[in-house]
């Protein structure tokens, strides 16, 4: 079966670290650009990174960048998000998702997304 | 960045009306080397992931039932359910693809009347 599952998610303190992961099953993860989005409680969704197949091409929202790392490894079929520097406007559902088209194209639609992990940030 | 702004936020309909959700990007998403529009819609519903409706501003995705159809061209796209199901409550975003951050609209909300 094609899916993504993510994991990872938890309740951080303001100022702390989280590390979450994307396994990907039933399709050739290395061939695919892959994104994370998030997703507030109750509010819309947001792009927040992608990663090319061999990890050359990279970009981040303003919101995260300098404090969140993507990152991914072929041989296991995961992706992963650093996030560090944690705060409370961060807490959201975050989403992996797969990125359709050829590797080549810089930009395309994403046609595949996991269930989420949810971030909480609090004391 | 490019702003994606829908309208309306919220809409309800009875069963079997026409739905229209419109979208406009704050700059044209359509790029002239391919004549195509990098504009996607996306269905959310309650407690799950989005599911990718639209690709390409009309291109329907594989297995959606036809009644789902996406128009548009450069700054101004439309979203339209030809026949309103229960199955179809939901919230739906539009995204365009043309450049990142990958903008989304911010959603509208489908209900039955």
């Amino acid at each position: 079966e094609v899916q993504l599952v993510e994991s990872g998610g938890g309740l951080v303190q303001p100022g702390g670290s989280l590390r979450l992961s994307c396994a990907a099953s039933g399709f050739t993860f290395s061939s695919y650009w892959m994104h994370w989005v998030r997703q507030a409680p109750g509010k819309g969704l947001v792009w927040v990174s992608h990663i090319n197949s061999d990890e050359s091409k990279i970009d981040y929202a303003d919101s995260v960048k300098g404090r969140f790392t993507v990152s991914r490894d072929n041989a296991k079929n995961t992706l992963y998000l650093q996030m560090n520097s944690l705060r409370a406007e961060d807490t959201a559902v975050y989403y992996c998702a797969r990125r359709s088209g050829p590797a080549f194209y810089y930009n395309y639609y994403c046609d595949l997304w996991g269930r989420g992990t949810l971030v909480t940030v609090s004391s | 960045d490019i702003v994606m702004t829908q309208s309306p936020d919220s809409l309800a309909l009875s069963l079997g009306e026409r739905a229209t959700i419109n979208c406009t990007s704050s700059q044209s998403v359509l790029y002239s080397s391919n004549n195509k529009n990098y504009l996607a819609w996306y269905q959310q519903k309650p407690g799950q992931p989005p599911i990718l409706l639209i690709y390409w501003a009309s291109t329907r995705e594989s297995g959606l039932p036809d009644r789902f159809s996406g128009s548009g061209s450069g700054t101004d796209f439309t979203l339209t359910i030809s026949s309103l199901q229960a199955e179809d409550v939901a919230v739906y975003y539009c995204q365009q693809y043309y450049s990142t951050p990958y903008t989304f609209g911010q959603g509208t909300k489908l209900e039955i009347k």
